[in-house]
């Protein structure tokens, strides 16, 4: 399967814990992106990586959230210290470059912070 | 700030019935409007975009969409709909070309089809 991977599909914190998910681009891809789905929302625009580079995190909460997309290895969207309220679904999506048309999405992963 | 409405949340239909999804945005420059679904257990996938030209978009899978400017909507439909049409659609907006990833998604609409 040559689409963008997402894992653990599944993922179950509780308040406090750390919460990393990852996400592997499509091959031959350097642009990823995270969205969040919270309930009964729609997708939202967190933030825009390069190997090694954060673009754009306009969307990423202040506090508690950061990404990276290291030159070797996954994507890693990290959440400190989850709470309630982060719990939603965490879609990545790749590139080979910055233009919405060119986005392929992963299964995203449901985070559940109990 | 964009925003996205989807007018329905569920829709439950018999096989063969037709389908068509309402969306509308609030951005009133210019945008870029994609369809995506999520077929169960699988990623989200490009069903049509529109980004200039003719305002009827052919997608895959039999789906369409229009565009109409005055009503800032971009309606999804099906004439037929099969049982495998099952699935959640987004609908979505993007600002312009230059930074189009930052697309602004509609909360979806789940599609059951029954057969």
């Amino acid at each position: 399967n040559a689409g963008v991977m997402q894992n653990p599909r599944h993922l179950v914190r509780r308040r406090g814990q750390e919460a990393r998910l990852r996400c592997s681009p499509m091959k031959g891809h350097s642009h990823v992106y995270w969205y969040r789905q919270l309930p009964e929302e729609g997708l939202k625009f967190m933030v825009y990586l390069q190997k090694e580079n954060i673009i754009d995190e306009s969307g990423m909460p202040k506090e508690r959230f950061s990404a990276e997309f290291p030159k070797e290895g996954p994507s890693i969207l990290r959440i400190q210290q989850v709470v309630r309220g982060d719990s939603a679904a965490y879609f990545c999506a790749s590139s080979s470059g910055p233009k919405g048309e060119k986005l392929f999405f992963g299964s995203g992963t449901q985070l559940s912070v109990l | 700030a964009q925003s996205v409405s989807q007018h329905n949340h569920h829709v439950i239909l018999s096989e063969a019935a037709s389908l068509e999804l309402g969306c509308n945005y609030s951005y009133g420059g210019t945008v870029n409007l994609f369809w995506y679904v999520q077929y169960p257990g699988q990623h989200l996938q490009l069903l049509l975009k529109y980004f200039s030209g003719d305002p009827l978009v052919k997608g895959i899978k039999g789906f369409e969409a229009e565009f109409i400017k005055s009503k800032f909507s971009f309606n999804l439909r099906k004439p037929s709909v099969q049982w495998s049409d099952t699935a959640e659609y987004f609908c979505a907006v993007g600002p312009d070309r230059s930074n189009d990833y930052k697309l602004s998604f509609g909360a979806g609409t789940t599609v059951t089809v029954r057969a």
